[in-house]
């Protein structure tokens, strides 16, 4: 989805650095999310928010953190990364009624050597 | 959520209507059906979405059967840039549960020309 922008797009980083993604929107919802992808498997939920400063673990919390400052910004950090937490990153949004659908970026690719 | 069974590959010819069956045999009376596709690694586009009712939009029909324990993503008239890997995603809406789309390992179609 064009209104949901992931940055960097792809990065290249070493065992033990600091790493943030962001995802920003513009579709004003208030439920965001992050999830991760292993090759050949499904979409794993990591963070999600549902509004400013609201922060909920997901199913594989561990060795990430999260930030919500703003409605539209939602930035997912590993503190110290490790080589298993190589894949692909994936941002989602979500308007505040449950059974509405997610809407994802395009996500960003993290290799950690 | 309930659980879904995709076939793991299909084949259709250009220009012929696809046909993507799902079964979801515990599905609940709340819990709605998404469809989702996602092309190479881009970031998985929402297609359509149902409860009890037939759905169309300008990308799909979703056909739910009256018990609804299976449904079928109908793509009208495939074309080349169709083929990708099509999810089928049970999920319910209720409050603080059901955050979480469950992606599994979908359909692969592949439309040939």
């Amino acid at each position: 989805d064009a209104d949901v922008t992931q940055t960097p797009r792809n990065r290249i980083t070493k065992t033990g650095k600091r790493i943030m993604l962001e995802c920003s929107q513009t579709k004003g919802h208030d439920r965001m999310y992050w999830y991760r992808q292993d090759p050949g498997l499904g979409l794993r939920l990591i963070y999600y928010s549902f509004d400013v400063k609201d922060i909920n673990k997901g199913e594989i919390s561990d060795g990430y953190s999260v930030s919500r400052q703003a409605q539209a910004k939602f930035s997912l950090s590993l503190e110290s990364a490790i080589p298993n937490q190589t894949a692909l990153y994936f941002c989602a949004t979500q308007l505040q009624t449950s059974n509405q659908p997610q809407h994802f970026g395009d996500g960003t690719r993290l290799s950690i050597l | 959520d309930a659980k879904t069974t995709q076939p793991p590959s299909m084949d259709c010819a250009e220009g012929r209507a696809a046909n993507l069956p799902c079964n979801h045999s515990t599905i609940s009376g709340n819990e709605y059906v998404y469809w989702y596709r996602q092309i190479h690694s881009q970031g998985p586009q929402y297609i359509i979405h149902g409860l009890k009712n037939n759905e169309t939009n300008e990308m799909a029909s979703l056909i739910i059967t009256e018990d609804r324990k299976s449904s079928t993503l109908i793509l009208p008239h495939a074309t080349l840039r169709d083929t990708a890997v099509y999810y089928c995603i049970v999920r319910e809406s209720k409050g603080y549960t059901g955050n979480q789309f469950y992606f599994g390992t979908g359909t692969s179609l592949t439309v040939i020309p």
